[in-house]
C-alpha cells in the first residue's frame, strides 16, 4: 500500500533530543491523523487535521507538536520525550473528516 | 464517550478453519470499520460497514446498527490471516469536522498450519 507513507519507520531518540516523524499521503485526500498505540492499550488518536487546520488536539502533552503544511503532508515534532512515549505511532487520511480512514505503516518510536 | 468491546480477546485456530469475530459498541454510529493489523503493524483496511452486509472474497461483516453490534467472518483461515484484528467507529454524535475513530482494543488471532 503506498497510499500514506510514513518516515522513518523506526527510531530511536534520547529524551534530550528532537525530532520529526513524516506523513504524506498520495490519495487526494483532505483530512489527516495522527494516532499513538502503546503495548497493551487500544490506538489513541492525538491530532486531526482537515484542510490543514487542526480540528482536534486530543489532550496530548506540549512535547508533541504537529504541523500540516498542505493537505498531503504531516509532520510531528518530538522533543523532551519520556521513555513512556515509545510506541508505535501511525498516519492516517480521508477524503474529509467522518470518511474511510486509510493508514500508514506506522514509525515505531523507542526512547531512552 | 463511546465504548467499543471485542470478543474473544485471543483466538487460536487451525488452518480451514472459520471464525466469527465481534465488535460491540455502546451508542449509535455514523462510521464502522474493520481493519487486520500484520505483525509488522500495518493497519490493512477490510470494511467501511456502518450499516449492512458486505463481503470481499473470504471475508464477510454484518453491522446491525439497531442493535449496537458488527461481525467479521473469516472462513477457511490461512496462516497469513494471523495478527490483530479492530473495530474502530465514530460516535453517531459527533458534529461535522470534529468526528473521530474510537478503537476496540482488538482480537488477536493465530492460525496454525
Amino acid at each position: 500500500e503506498t497510499g500514506v507513507t510514513q518516515t522513518p519507520r523506526h527510531l530511536v531518540m534520547g529524551m534530550t533530543n528532537k525530532k520529526s516523524l513524516k506523513c504524506e499521503q498520495h490519495l487526494g485526500h483532505n483530512a489527516m491523523y495522527w494516532y499513538k498505540q502503546s503495548a497493551k492499550k487500544p490506538l489513541e488518536l492525538m491530532f486531526v487535521y482537515s484542510l490543514e487546520e487542526r480540528v482536534e488536539n486530543n489532550s496530548v502533552p506540549s512535547r508533541f507538536s504537529p504541523e500540516c503544511p498542505n493537505s498531503s503532508h504531516l509532520f510531528l515534532h518530538l522533543h523532551t520525550l519520556q521513555p513512556e512515549d515509545s510506541a508505535l505511532y501511525l498516519c492516517a487520511s480521508s477524503q474529509q473528516t467522518g470518511y474511510e480512514q486509510f493508514f500508514g505503516p506506522g514509525t515505531r518510536l523507542t526512547v531512552l | 464517550g463511546i465504548q467499543v468491546e471485542q470478543s474473544p480477546p485471543d483466538l487460536i485456530l487451525q488452518e480451514g478453519a472459520n471464525s466469527t469475530l465481534r465488535c460491540n459498541f455502546s451508542d449509535s454510529v455514523n462510521n464502522l470499520q474493520w481493519f487486520h493489523q500484520n505483525p509488522w503493524g500495518q493497519l490493512i483496511n477490510l470494511f467501511y460497514i456502518p450499516s449492512g452486509t458486505k463481503q470481499n472474497g473470504r471475508l464477510s461483516a454484518t453491522t446491525v446498527a439497531t442493535e449496537r453490534y458488527s461481525l467479521l467472518y473469516i472462513s477457511s483461515s490461512q496462516t497469513t490471516d494471523s495478527g490483530v484484528y479492530f473495530c474502530a467507529v465514530e460516535d453517531g454524535r459527533s458534529n461535522f469536522g470534529n468526528e473521530k475513530l474510537t478503537f476496540g482494543t482488538g482480537t488477536r488471532l493465530t492460525i496454525i498450519p
